[in-house]
């Protein structure tokens, strides 16, 4: 099983909302990250959890609050989104950190409005 | 240091015909030379990998040739299907890093039936 899922698929919210995009991995990898993507873009790096630990934040806006509360589980907590912050957001994970072999997550598309 | 350059933006292939697409990066320590592939809406799915310890993989209908000197791989894939349009990115890896990947720009190939 080499898959990652996320929800929800498509999640739109308003600016003054509060919302979690979570993703969920059986695979026993130990690091999980958040990617975000605009259209016609490749993925950029958001967050690298490690061992359920914060390994990488990407200078991202506190307004994305990621959470990781088991070695299958990371969230990310949305509050006081812009518009510009509407795109597909991607979990992905990997056996480590330091491995660079990363499987993907169908991705939640965002609109925020 | 970091990027990684990919082209053409845009490829459009006859059905049956054979799709290049290039990239080439400029750190000298990446190991790991994925590419992806992007349907829609869809997260990006891993298709074929190589590490520089070789020149070629070669997986279905799809070839990674790789030029360790030149610091350019691309990807080749015989008898394009207009199933295989999507999106592709390369991608270069840091064995040690937690950054995971850094990503080319995408090229997006339309197999035409």
């Amino acid at each position: 099983d080499t898959e990652v899922t996320q929800t929800p698929k498509h999640l739109v919210m308003g600016m003054t909302n509060k919302k979690s995009l979570k993703c969920e991995q059986h695979m026993g990898h130990r690091a999980m990250y958040w990617y975000k993507q605009k259209a016609k873009k490749p993925p950029e790096l958001m967050f690298v959890y490690s061992y359920e630990k914060l390994s990488i934040n990407e200078s991202v806006p506190s307004r994305f609050s990621p959470e990781c509360p088991n070695s299958s589980l990371l969230n990310l907590h949305l509050h006081a989104l812009q518009p510009e912050d509407s795109a597909l957001y991607l979990c992905a994970s990997s056996r480590g950190q330091f491995n660079t072999e990363a499987f993907f997550g169908q991705g939640t598309r965002l609109t925020v409005v | 240091q970091q990027q990684v350059k990919q082209s053409p933006q845009s490829l459009i292939v006859q059905k049956g015909g054979i799709s290049i697409i290039n990239c080439a990066y400029e750190n000298t320590a990446f190991d790991y030379f994925p590419w992806y592939q992007q349907f829609p809406g869809k997260g990006p799915a891993l298709l074929i990998a190589i590490r520089p310890d070789v020149s070629e993989k070669k997986e279905g209908r799809f070839t990674i040739s790789f030029n360790k000197s030149a610091k350019q791989f691309s990807l080749h894939i015989m008898d394009s299907q207009p199933g295989d349009s999507a999106t592709y990115f390369c991608a270069a890896g840091l064995s040690g890093s937690a950054r995971q990947l850094t990503f080319g720009s995408g090229t997006q190939l339309t197999v035409l039936p």
